[in-house]
């Protein structure tokens, strides 16, 4: 079964600091691998987006890693601020006409 | 550009009342989609579109209904909520990337 498993569910970190979130999937044949940040109340925003060939990705203070191989990817925070308190899900898409995988997500909160 | 409009934003019904959300988008985007959004869980698909007048069923199309009239436009109902419908309810259209509303919240008493 096509599956994504985040971790952690929750984490707390000081402003900032750095942190790293981790996704793993068992989606197959693969086609490519997306994070997004939802805030509350909100609907998700793509923060990258990965195809297999791709090992590494930044969009400012976020870099996305990918492990096609292994089938783990994951989402590094610097210098962490308030307003990146918000839910992460890693979203995987398959070829053809497979459907999105969502995550879970992890819960993010930076407190001051 | 206002991407993806859903409405309403809240609303509360009573076992067996319908009503329908409306996903409206500004992008000419073929591929529209409804998700539900529960505590703990991935968003799960409940319909999508190809394209206008064209439907199919998601993960957990039970108890829903869809509607694609209008390429901008992509309606889910609910013929008679039940509380297991209470949920957060995103539409996402895609076109380069997906762009997703807001969300409606749905409480089912």
């Amino acid at each position: 079964k096509n599956q994504v498993e985040q971790s952690p569910q929750s984490l707390i970190i000081l402003e900032g600091k750095n942190c790293t979130l981790q996704c793993n999937y068992t989606v197959s044949p693969f086609s490519n691998l997306r994070w997004y940040k939802q805030d509350t109340g909100r609907g998700p925003v793509s923060l990258t987006i990965m195809t297999f060939s791709e090992n590494t990705k930044s969009n400012g203070r976020y870099t996305a890693t990918l492990d096609a191989d292994t089938k783990q990817s994951s989402l590094h925070i610097t210098a962490s601020q308030l307003s990146d308190s918000a839910s992460y899900i890693c979203v995987v898409t398959g070829t053809g006409n497979t459907p999105l995988v969502f995550g879970k997500g992890t819960r993010l909160s930076v407190i001051a | 550009n206002a991407g993806v409009t859903q409405t309403p934003k809240f609303r509360v019904l009573k076992t067996g009342q319908s009503m329908t959300l409306l996903c409206a988008q500004d992008m000419n985007h073929e591929y529209m989609y409804w998700y539900r959004q529960d505590p703990g869980m991935g968003l799960r698909l409940i319909h999508y579109s190809v394209g206008e007048g064209t439907t199919a069923k998601g993960e957990v199309p039970d108890g829903y209904n869809v509607s694609r009239l209008k390429k901008q436009n992509f309606l889910l109902g609910l013929e008679s909520a039940a509380p297991s419908q209470t949920s957060v309810y995103f539409c996402a259209s895609y076109g380069y990337g997906y762009t997703f509303g807001s969300g409606t919240r749905l409480t089912v008493v």
